[in-house]
């Protein structure tokens, strides 16, 4: 069974501090790592994704850290401001012609002012 | 470019009654999924469709579920008869299939309440 599994289930950082967030999954076929943000009462948008031949991929404050040997993958939010506040999904993509979405259980962040 | 559209929002029913849900994908995108949200949990994918044809179907509950996208752009989602446990956020996404990784976008989703 495919299974990416999150950690932790919710976080509290002070602003200006460092949120970061666990994913491990169990299925070597997965070819695609997305992290998706969602605000409540909106549907997830894509934040940042990453391939597995990238260890690291960074865009402005926010940055995916990926080990392939231990499967597993982690975003990091540098800088947390309020405004991040939202539930954090990672997912992974199943390679073939499937191209099946499997998401983790989400974190649910808050970023003190 | 307008988002998904997904109708109703929010919407409550007895247990034992019909519901159905309306998406609306971004123009353009051949590809629609729906997905169910519970709470505190990652979406997880019912059905996907390419254009018209259902090609990934094996988690809808297809004896209460069914599902069709007539014309391959708008989609209806239809749920009969509802139970309790199906009290969730159906969401809807759609993407451009042009090969490699096709980012998904997401609707804001439709609450569903089972009384």
């Amino acid at each position: 069974q495919q299974q990416v599994k999150q950690s932790p289930q919710s976080l509290i950082v002070q602003k200006g501090g460092i949120s970061i967030i666990n994913c491990a999954y169990e299925n070597t076929a997965f070819d695609y790592f997305p992290w998706y943000q969602q605000f409540p009462g909106k549907g997830p948008a894509l934040l940042i994704a990453i391939r597995p031949d990238v260890s690291e991929k960074k865009e402005g404050r926010f940055t995916i850290s990926f080990n392939k040997s231990a499967k597993q993958f982690s975003l990091h939010i540098m800088d947390s401001q309020p405004g991040d506040s939202a539930t954090y999904f990672c997912a992974a993509r199943s390679s073939g012609s499937a191209r099946q979405l499997t998401f983790g259980s989400g974190t649910q962040l808050t970023v003190l002012p | 470019e307008a988002g998904v559209v997904q109708s109703p929002r929010y919407k409550i029913i007895e247990k034992k009654q019909p519901v159905a849900f309306w998406c609306n994908p971004i123009s353009g995108h051949n590809t629609l999924y729906w997905y169910l949200q519970n709470l505190g949990q990652g979406p997880e994918l019912l059905i996907r469709y390419e254009n018209e044809e259902a090609v990934d179907d094996s988690q809808l509950p297809k004896d209460r579920f069914s599902a069709e996208r007539l014309k391959g752009v708008d989609s209806t989602l239809k749920i009969q008869p509802a139970e309790l446990g199906d009290s969730a956020v159906y969401l809807c996404a759609s993407s451009r299939n042009r090969g490699g990784y096709n980012e998904q976008f997401f609707g804001p989703g439709t609450r569903l309440t089972v009384l």
